[in-house]
């Protein structure tokens, strides 16, 4: 079991541009959540999925958004980048929406640097 | 706003010697605390777990405590290994609806264990 994997691990763009974060979940789970997690801070709820559907979103703006894939997997898109979005981009899996005792299982993240 | 604060910020230890980190947070209504455990450039993994009705819970050498009156909590880890040295994060997660949950990350106490 590969476990939650993230790609691309290291991304460097440039202000204004849009990017394209994937992740595909622990074999089994359905349910994907996406952080931003900036240098020295906690990570920061951006959006839930489940059943290709977007279930939760947190404070974030609408050039954040996402897809969810048949398959579980998922996409975080942002588009018109600012310095402000440089930060570690989390995807967790889980299983069955609304087991309340239920584990995320965090990817390792992909770093972000917008110049 | 919902909040979840960590103390301290930062920790340096000698191996070998105990600690015990603090959590204390002001999400209402709550659902379970976690704590996890994020070394550095890596996703954070799953420590432990405790429902508001559960008071203590051991994972190998670390044992998180709840005072779900107190809104607080704390991560005893004993016999500190170099191996340990990481952010461990506090996150608390509350009831968003419709079965599920949002959580709430506190911004972590970086714990250095030193030779």
């Amino acid at each position: 079991d590969a476990g939650v994997t993230q790609s691309p691990t290291h991304l460097i763009k440039t202000r204004g541009q849009q990017v394209t974060l994937r992740c595909s979940p622990k074999s089994g789970h359905d349910t994907v959540s996406w952080y931003q997690q900036a240098l020295g801070q906690g990570p920061q709820f951006i959006f839930q999925y489940y059943e290709e559907e977007e279930r939760q979103r947190g404070n974030f703006p609408d050039r954040f958004s996402g897809h969810q894939f048949p398959n579980y997997s998922s996409e975080l898109n942002v588009n018109a980048l600012l310095l402000g979005d440089s930060a570690l981009y989390l995807c967790a899996s889980s299983l069955a929406i609304g087991q309340v005792q239920e584990t995320q299982y965090f990817g390792p993240g992909t770093r972000l640097l917008v110049l | 706003k919902n909040q979840v604060e960590q103390s301290p910020q930062s920790l340096i230890i000698l191996e070998g010697k105990n600690c015990t980190l603090q959590c204390n947070y002001t999400v209402s209504p709550f659902s379970n605390l976690r704590w996890y455990k994020q070394d550095t450039g890596r996703g954070p993994v799953s420590l432990t777990i405790m429902t508001f009705s559960e008071n203590t819970k051991s994972n190998g050498r670390y044992t998180a405590t709840l005072d779900a009156d107190t809104k607080q909590s704390s991560l005893h880890i004993t016999a500190s290994q170099l191996s340990d040295s990481a952010s461990y994060i506090c996150v608390v997660a509350e009831p968003s609806g419709a079965g599920s949950y949002q959580l709430t990350f506190g911004k972590g106490t970086k714990l250095s264990v030193i030779p």
